[in-house]
């Protein structure tokens, strides 16, 4: 069974400096996709970025980037530029594709002004 | 912007009592997925319906919970009897029936506690 780790349950950082979560999966498959998601207080669970494992090149959307290493099963989320606004649970997640996603177990992210 | 959307937002029951659950998905997404997220914890899927059917039940304890999509369209999850152990967060999300694009789009949820 595919599995998704996030082994910072907690990370912290000031506004405006950059931070990076770190996620790695384990699964047998070679296609598949892995998304980030951020789950603010209000509990709303929003799709941050998304990555297509067949395409080598890594996603970007503004200042949110991922470092996608296939062989290492590694899933890295950098945030640049921090802002107030960021600070919420963020879950790595993996599905094969019309499948379910796998969650990891989150990481809470604390912005300090 | 097309949203999903769930209501109730919060739920508040006694142990025994029957408690449902309901979910419209974005427009034209074909796959419906119902989520259990306990505080602190991922979400972990309960059912996922392709169109009317149900393509993955293999974690709703189907001894209390019931989950359908008559009309291919919105759908209920259904707790009955609900016990403490439900209380969580209940997410519902939707997707395009596509090879090249599976994202799935999450509701607001609905918050269960069950005293």
């Amino acid at each position: 069974a595919q599995t998704v780790t996030q082994s910072q349950p907690e990370m912290s950082v000031q506004e405006a400096e950059t931070v990076t979560l770190s996620c790695t999966y384990d699964t047998s498959e070679s296609d598949y996709y892995l998304f980030w998601y951020k789950q603010p207080p209000s509990r709303q669970m929003i799709l941050v970025i998304r990555q297509e494992a067949y395409k080598q090149q890594n996603a970007t959307e503004n200042r949110f980037s991922v470092n996608f290493q296939k062989a290492a099963k590694s899933f890295s989320l950098k945030i640049s530029d921090s802002q107030l606004g960021d600070a919420a649970m963020y879950f790595c997640a993996y599905t094969q594709g019309a499948q379910k996603l796998v969650f990891g177990q989150g990481t809470r992210l604390t912005i300090n002004p | 912007e097309a949203e999903v959307a769930q209501s109730p937002r919060y739920k508040i029951t006694e142990k025994s009592q029957a408690v449902a659950f309901w979910c419209d998905p974005i427009s034209g997404h074909a796959t419906l997925y119902w989520y259990r997220q306990i505080l602190g914890q991922g979400p972990e899927l309960l059912v996922q319906f392709q169109d009317e059917s149900v393509v993955d039940d293999s974690q709703l304890p189907k001894d209390r919970f019931s989950a359908e999509r008559l009309k291919g369209v919105d759908s209920t999850l259904k707790i009955q009897p609900a016990e403490l152990g439900d209380s969580a967060m209940y997410l519902c999300a939707s997707s395009l029936v596509s090879r090249y694009t599976d994202t799935q789009y999450f509701g607001p949820g609905t918050r269960l506690t069950v005293l």
